[in-house]
C-alpha cells in the first residue's frame, strides 16, 4: 500500500536561518507531488507541484524554493527563513491520472 | 483560474442531528471533480467524499453526502446523524483538468452532545 512521510512533524527556526522539510512517498512511482502552506485558521495555498524529478512548478513567488532529487522524495526549502513564513506545510502526492489527493500528516513550522 | 468560497466560518451541530455545509465554486473548465475534507485538530488532512462534475447523481458515503448543483456552481456537503468526531474543519476543493486542488477557506463544525 502506499504511504507518504512526512517530517519533522514540529519546528521551531530562528529569523534569517535554513529550512528543509523532506516528504517520501512509499508504494508508488512516479507520482506527481505537491507541497501546501496553511496560515493559522486559513485555508490551504499551493506552493509548487512536481510530475517528475527535476521538474518543479511554483504557483506562487516567495522566500521558499523545491527540489525532486529522487523519484518519490520532495524537499522544501529556504536559505534564510522569515517570520512570514511561520505556518503548517503538508506535503501530498496524487497517481498519475487520478483525481484523489493523500496528505501527510504536516509540518508546523515556527519563525522567531 | 479557480476560486471557492464557504460562506460559513463556523458551524454548530447537536449530536445525533443533521447539518450542512455549503461551498460554491466558479471555474471554467468543463471536466472537473469536487472534494470535501476534514482536518481535525491533528490537522491531518481527510478525504470524505468527492463527486464527478460529469456525473448527476449525488456522491454518498455513509453518514456523508453532498448536494451538487452544477449549473449554479454549488457542492454542498451534509452530515447525518452527527458523531463527536465529525468535529473538524472542512474544506470544500475543485479539481480542474489540470488536477491543481483550490480549497475554500473551511468551516469549522463544532459537535454539541
Amino acid at each position: 500500500s502506499q504511504t507518504i512521510h512526512q517530517w519533522p512533524a514540529t519546528l521551531v527556526q530562528p529569523v534569517g536561518s535554513p529550512l528543509s522539510l523532506e516528504c517520501t512517498v512509499e508504494g508508488t512511482s512516479n507520482p506527481n507531488l505537491y507541497w501546501y502552506r496553511q496560515a493559522a485558521g486559513r485555508g490551504l495555498q499551493l506552493l509548487f507541484y512536481s510530475v517528475g524529478i527535476g521538474q518543479i512548478s511554483s504557483e506562487v513567488p516567495q522566500n521558499l524554493s523545491a527540489s525532486r532529487p529522487q523519484d518519490r522524495q520532495f524537499i522544501l526549502s529556504s536559505k534564510k527563513l522569515l517570520l512570514s513564513d511561520s505556518g503548517f506545510y503538508l506535503c501530498a502526492w496524487r497517481a498519475p491520472g487520478a483525481r484523489g489527493y493523500t496528505f501527510g500528516s504536516g509540518t508546523r513550522l515556527t519563525v522567531v | 483560474a479557480q476560486t471557492v468560497t464557504q460562506s460559513q466560518p463556523e458551524m454548530s451541530v447537536q449530536e445525533a442531528e443533521t447539518v450542512t455545509l455549503s461551498c460554491t465554486y466558479d471555474t471554467s473548465e468543463s471536466d472537473y471533480y469536487l472534494f470535501w475534507y476534514k482536518q481535525p485538530p491533528s490537522r491531518q488532512m481527510i478525504l470524505v467524499i468527492r463527486q464527478e462534475a460529469y456525473k448527476q447523481q449525488n456522491a454518498t458515503e455513509n453518514r456523508f453526502s453532498v448536494n451538487f448543483q452544477k449549473a449554479a456552481k454549488s457542492f454542498s456537503l451534509k452530515i447525518s446523524d452527527s458523531q463527536l468526531g465529525d468535529a473538524a474543519m472542512y474544506f470544500c476543493a475543485p479539481a480542474g483538468a489540470g488536477n491543481m486542488l483550490t480549497f475554500g477557506g473551511g468551516t469549522r463544525l463544532m459537535v454539541k452532545p
